[in-house]
């Protein structure tokens, strides 16, 4: 079965700082994966996907991530952060692995970001 | 414009009374979902429906009732709300199940059961 970890419930960085949220799945099957971002008091939101194709994937707000078939690892990086960046951060996959089945989330990671 | 709305987006209730959290979208999306979200725990999926009169349990489905008698709503019952359904819900589309379509999530509805 499908599952993903997300490495800290909370992180933190200045201003400014390189944004690195940890990001771990476990597949039977080569997986389509996902992070979602959720600022506050609203829903998710789609910030990039991977589906196979390029193992590096840009997303919005300058959010990318590297899909590591040997490390088992979708981490979700960001060169400079923004006071705007913060929010939850949620890593998923699909449960029927590649595009099949619901979307298996993680617990999600918080991100904070210090003036 | 495109969304998903839920309401109400706020309730509070006492236990055993039934209520409902209305789902609709306007993006004729065959596959909706509801969701719960605790912290420290993620989303947990409750129902989905993969099109009009076709739904299955998620990973939490005890306590819930869905219906999808049409494409853009997806209500969910609480018949009978217990304090431990205590949780902020979430409802979703999709332009199909296959996940390479995005998720348009809802902005939330906060229940408190007491």
């Amino acid at each position: 079965a499908q599952s993903v970890t997300q490495l800290g419930s909370h992180v933190s960085v200045s201003e400014g700082a390189l944004v690195l949220l940890r990001c771990n799945y476990s597949s039977s099957v080569p997986p389509y994966l996902f992070w979602y971002v959720q600022y506050p008091n609203q829903g998710l939101q789609l910030l990039l996907k991977y589906t196979s194709a390029a193992t590096l994937v840009k997303g919005i707000n300058g959010f990318e991530a590297e899909f590591k078939k040997s490390e088992t690892s979708f981490h979700l990086t960001k060169p400079s952060a923004h006071m705007s960046d913060a929010a939850e951060y949620f890593c998923a996959v699909s449960e029927g692995g590649g595009s099949q089945g619901n979307l298996i989330f993680g617990k999600g990671t918080k991100l904070s970001v210090k003036p | 414009e495109a969304q998903v709305t839920q309401n109400p987006r706020y309730l509070i209730t006492v236990t055993g009374k039934k209520l409902t959290v209305t789902c609709s979208q306007n993006m004729n999306h065959e596959y909706m979902s509801w969701y719960r979200q605790d912290p420290g725990l993620g989303l947990r999926q409750i129902y989905y429906s993969m099109n009009v009169e076709v739904t299955d349990k998620g990973d939490v489905p005890e306590g819930y009732k869905v219906s999808r008698k049409e494409k853009r709503n997806f209500p969910l019952i609480l018949e009978s709300p217990s304090p431990n359904q205590t949780s902020l819900y979430f409802c979703a589309s999709s332009l199909s199940w296959d996940s390479t379509y995005e998720q348009y999530f809802g902005p939330g509805t906060r229940l408190t059961v007491t």
